[in-house]
């Protein structure tokens, strides 16, 4: 079984500051791993994927994601953050022979001006 | 650019009552699921769909719950009678396939259901 954790459910942060929202995971196979943004009344949109290779991985927006395997993290980062950043984000994996997404509780990003 | 959409919107039942969520996957994809969300809780898968038959399904998936992909493009999720624990929004996904733990879900705008 896997588990998420999203520790912060909400990071305020003022326009134009760097940003990090922490997500850890729990499986005890190889997992892929994901990251969605949810906009008010949207659905998810993934921002980006680990599936292999370098760990480090770049998605839209300028939000980037590092996989730490012995840490267990797969922490997003953005060097600025914008107004229009303001959303609730997912972490999630995949794995295990499951077909399903396993999500995190989400972190309400809110951007102070 | 195709996307997932889902109908209604909005939903608003009697306790009882059976619903009959509504999905569009994007065209060429061949995964199909549904998740649900709680409000103030996680995003949960219920059930998977891959060549007209159920890939895999959580134990929330009880036997109130079915799937259907009735025609070509519409795929389904019928609660045959509600509870007021069945409030959530639901989300529709699709998926190409192929290494479908690879492929990106793409989820639709959600169905909220409210159980009165």
């Amino acid at each position: 079984a896997q588990s998420v954790t999203q520790l912060d459910s909400q990071v305020p942060v003022f326009e134009e500051a760097p940003v990090e929202l922490r997500c850890n995971y729990s499986s005890s196979v190889s997992v892929y791993l994901f990251w969605y943004v949810q906009y008010p009344n949207q659905g998810l949109q993934l921002l980006l994927k680990y599936l292999s290779g370098s760990t480090l991985v770049k998605g839209i927006n300028g939000f980037e994601a590092e996989f730490n395997k012995s840490q267990t993290s797969f922490h997003l980062r953005k060097p600025s953050v914008h107004i229009s950043d303001t959303a609730e984000y997912f972490c999630a994996v995949a794995g295990g022979g499951a077909d399903g997404l396993t999500f995190g509780k989400g972190t309400h990003l809110i951007i102070q001006p | 650019e195709p996307e997932v959409t889902q109908t209604p919107s909005h939903q608003v039942t009697q306790m009882g009552q059976e619903v009959i969520l509504r999905c569009v996957p994007i065209s060429n994809h061949l995964y199909f699921y549904w998740y649900r969300q709680i409000l103030g809780q996680k995003v949960e898968f219920l059930v998977s769909f891959y060549n007209n038959e159920i890939s895999e399904k959580s134990e929330i998936f009880d036997d109130q719950f079915s799937v259907e992909r009735p025609d070509g493009s519409n795929f389904t999720l019928k609660i045959r009678s509600t509870k007021l624990e069945d409030s959530a929004m639901y989300f529709c996904a699709s998926s190409k396939g192929g290494e479908a733990l690879q492929e990106t879900q793409y989820f639709g705008p959600g169905t909220r259901l409210l159980v009165l």
